[in-house]
């Protein structure tokens, strides 16, 4: 089952514009990772955010997490061409007996920017 | 550093005929392995994890199975291929424990024809 739902589903902006994907879950959580993934390629890693941060900044990404409302945001600032991916989050759900092996995956966000 | 390699990148097969997928990581030891198939359009779907050689948990029973004969090798398998089983395959491995991120593979495309 899908624990994480992205929103927008596809999100199309010019460049040099922020870019800002939400993600809702379900259940408790240990974190919330974000990843990226150009297309007919593997997915890229960028951002782990615990469950107990707020805020987490990498580079041009800004990921904040609320776990009362149990969503997290991505923002790509001052977008690029080359930011043209889809945009995963996935989350590492806390679950009786500290099983962390399974990371769920929601549908993603389609991000076009365009030249 | 560490370096994980799927193959075949695309594969087309027969419905009937049997399939192979192989992974290999290098750079870490006892690594957690995974197989994730996604559709088109659609998410991650997770199919196997392995938290070490000869142990492996199946998420969705359906046509496919998969093996763990060395440590850093992972081999997804089928006897018999479906129209069904047609989809994106990634392999990924993470660090055991919490708070660590996947490293995926660059996938295989499989169409059954």
């Amino acid at each position: 089952s899908q624990q994480g739902e992205e929103d927008p589903q596809a999100l199309s902006i010019q460049e040099g514009e922020n870019a800002t994907m939400n993600c809702s879950y379900k259940t408790s959580i240990n974190n919330l990772q974000w990843y990226r993934q150009n297309s007919g390629r593997g997915l890229v890693h960028l951002i782990l955010i615990r469950s107990n941060e707020r805020e987490k900044h990498s580079g041009r990404l800004r990921v904040t997490l609320d776990t009362s409302k149990k969503s997290s945001s991505l923002l790509i600032t001052a977008s690029r061409a080359a930011d043209t991916a889809s945009y995963f989050c996935a989350t590492d759900p806390l679950l009786s007996g500290g099983s962390n092996y399974k990371l769920t995956f929601g549908k993603g966000t389609l991000l076009t920017v365009n030249p | 550093s560490q370096t994980i390699h799927q193959w075949p990148a695309t594969l087309v097969q027969p419905v009937g005929s049997p399939l192979s997928l192989e992974c290999t990581v290098e750079g870490t030891s006892n690594p957690n392995l995974y197989w994730y198939r996604q559709a088109a359009g659609r998410g991650l779907q997770l199919l196997f994890y392995s938290v070490g050689i000869g142990q492996i948990s199946s998420e969705v029973p359906q046509n496919l199975s998969a093996s763990r004969p060395q440590d850093r090798q992972f081999i997804l398998s089928s006897k018999k291929l479906l129209l069904s089983d047609s989809g994106f395959y990634l392999c990924a491995w993470k660090r055991a424990g919490i708070n660590s991120p996947l490293h995926f593979g660059n996938g295989t495309r499989l169409t059954v024809t």
